[in-house]
């Protein structure tokens, strides 16, 4: 069973921010939160993911709460583009650990 | 680098029949791995590769088989085709482990009929 819990879909306005939540309340402390996105009949495509501290890149921030157990993808500036399924998923970095999709955020950006 | 590639895009399958999914990657990646994606559902692990002549199952591997004799190559059999095996296919690798960021390929839309 996936560890995280997401909302069913959002939507944003493009060129706003999109912020999307992840609820992990029972992650352990070594174990990453990583974000993926599935754009419309495509193969997922990583997007960010971090353990304890806020991380950004050219795609996305990733914001981790103190406790860990929530986290909050931001995309700054949605365009159509970024309309997708977004995964949130825990994991850590034991061998025997696999990735788990759940059924994810699906976000539309609307013009 | 054309990162992970699978054949064919399509393909339909009779009841019974079986065919070989093939994938194939060139970013001289240890891990690599199968899902299989319903409609509407997130993916689900079918297999999975931790170097050459190493395989495992995943979540949902009944019905199918797979072989890793190279690094770059990792195909996935279907035996006995059924229709509760109408997916998507998608193949991954990994530099190491799934905890890496895994790179997918465009997906195999299978229809058994």
């Amino acid at each position: 069973d996936a560890k995280t819990t997401q909302p069913t879909s959002m939507d944003c306005a493009e060129g706003r921010a999109a912020n999307l939540p992840c609820n992990h309340s029972t992650i352990s402390g070594n174990e990453y939160v990583y974000w993926y996105r599935q754009i419309h009949s495509q193969g997922p495509q990583y997007i960010i993911h971090g353990l304890k501290n806020n991380e950004t890149n050219e795609m996305a921030s990733l914001i981790i709460t103190e406790d860990r157990k929530s986290s909050t993808l931001i995309l700054p500036h949605a365009t159509l583009r970024d309309t997708a399924v977004y995964y949130c998923i825990v994991i850590g970095r034991g061998g025997s650990e696999k990735l788990v999709f759940g059924k994810g955020t699906k976000l539309t950006v609307n013009p | 680098n054309a990162g992970v590639t699978q054949t064919p895009k399509f393909r339909i399958l009779k009841i019974g029949q079986s065919m070989t999914l093939q994938c194939t990657q060139d970013m001289n990646h240890n891990y690599m791995y199968w899902y299989r994606q319903d409609p509407g559902m997130g993916l689900k692990l079918i297999y999975y590769s931790v170097g050459a002549g190493i395989t495992d199952k995943g979540e949902v591997p009944n019905g199918y088989n797979v072989s890793r004799s190279t690094t770059e190559d990792f195909p996935l059999r279907l035996e006995l085709a059924a229709p509760s095996q109408t997916s998507v296919y998608f193949c991954a690798s990994s530099y190491m482990g799934p905890v890496y960021e895994q790179y997918f390929g465009p997906g195999t839309r299978l229809t058994v009929t």
